[in-house]
């Protein structure tokens, strides 16, 4: 089946950096995506991660590792309109999304 | 007006009322999704077009009736609708359906079931 494991909840203090991890099982691979949904809005497109390796734009860092179906969203000078949920969306052989709950972040003053 | 707009962004009816719900989207792009997202779930891909043709019907209940009458537009007719339906409904775009991890998302249409 396919699956998508990121930590339901983190919390970080306006400022730091936090890494959110996730880890997916897809039937196939064509790249992997980051979306960022604040709360009762649409999600919008953050980053794409086709190869190994790590993307910058920004505040916002991208890493993928294809081998071992895991991916990370870097996040620096945390502000608190980053505070929202945090979407780690494969795209399979069928260019599929596999969406999942993603991990909710809070930012704290 | 530029990217994906929906209308209406709210709205309440009977399980007995027939309405529908509206996008449009001024990107250029090719393909259209309509996506449901029900609280604390992740989103449901519900329609695919691509060039105006439907692609995917993911099972979706026959109350919900999609009508696509060009590339821009893409409609959610609703009829005879459960409390279980009351969601946000999400359109979306992408140039084509390869590129179809980079969506465009309008801001949505709440449902509400009653």
């Amino acid at each position: 089946g396919q699956n998508i494991d990121q930590p339901t909840e983190m919390t970080a203090t306006e400022g730091a950096i936090v890494q959110i991890n996730c880890t997916y099982q897809t039937s196939g691979f064509n790249g992997l995506f980051w979306y960022q949904q604040h709360a009762g809005e649409a999600p919008t497109f953050l980053s794409y991660n086709v190869l190994d390796g790590l993307e910058e734009k920004g505040r916002f860092s991208s890493f993928l590792s294809r081998s071992k179906g895991y991916s990370y969203l870097l996040l620096k000078e945390l502000q608190m309109k980053d505070s929202a949920s945090y979407l780690c969306v494969p795209l399979d052989s069928n260019y599929q999304l596999i969406w999942g709950a993603g991990t909710k972040l809070i930012i704290k003053p | 007006e530029t990217g994906v707009t929906q209308t209406p962004r709210h709205l309440v009816m009977g399980m007995t009322n027939k309405k529908s719900l509206k996008c449009e989207q001024h990107l250029g792009h090719n393909a259209m999704y309509w996506y449901k997202q029900s609280a604390k779930k992740p989103l449901e891909l519900m329609f695919v077009y691509n060039f105006k043709e439907q692609t995917e019907n993911n099972s979706v209940p026959s109350r919900f009736s999609p009508e696509c009458p060009n590339s821009s537009h893409l409609f959610l007719h609703l009829h005879t609708l459960q409390p279980e339906d009351s969601a946000l409904y999400l359109c979306a775009s992408s140039q084509g359906t390869f590129e179809a991890g980079e969506l465009f998302f309008g801001e949505g249409s709440r449902l509400t079931v009653l």
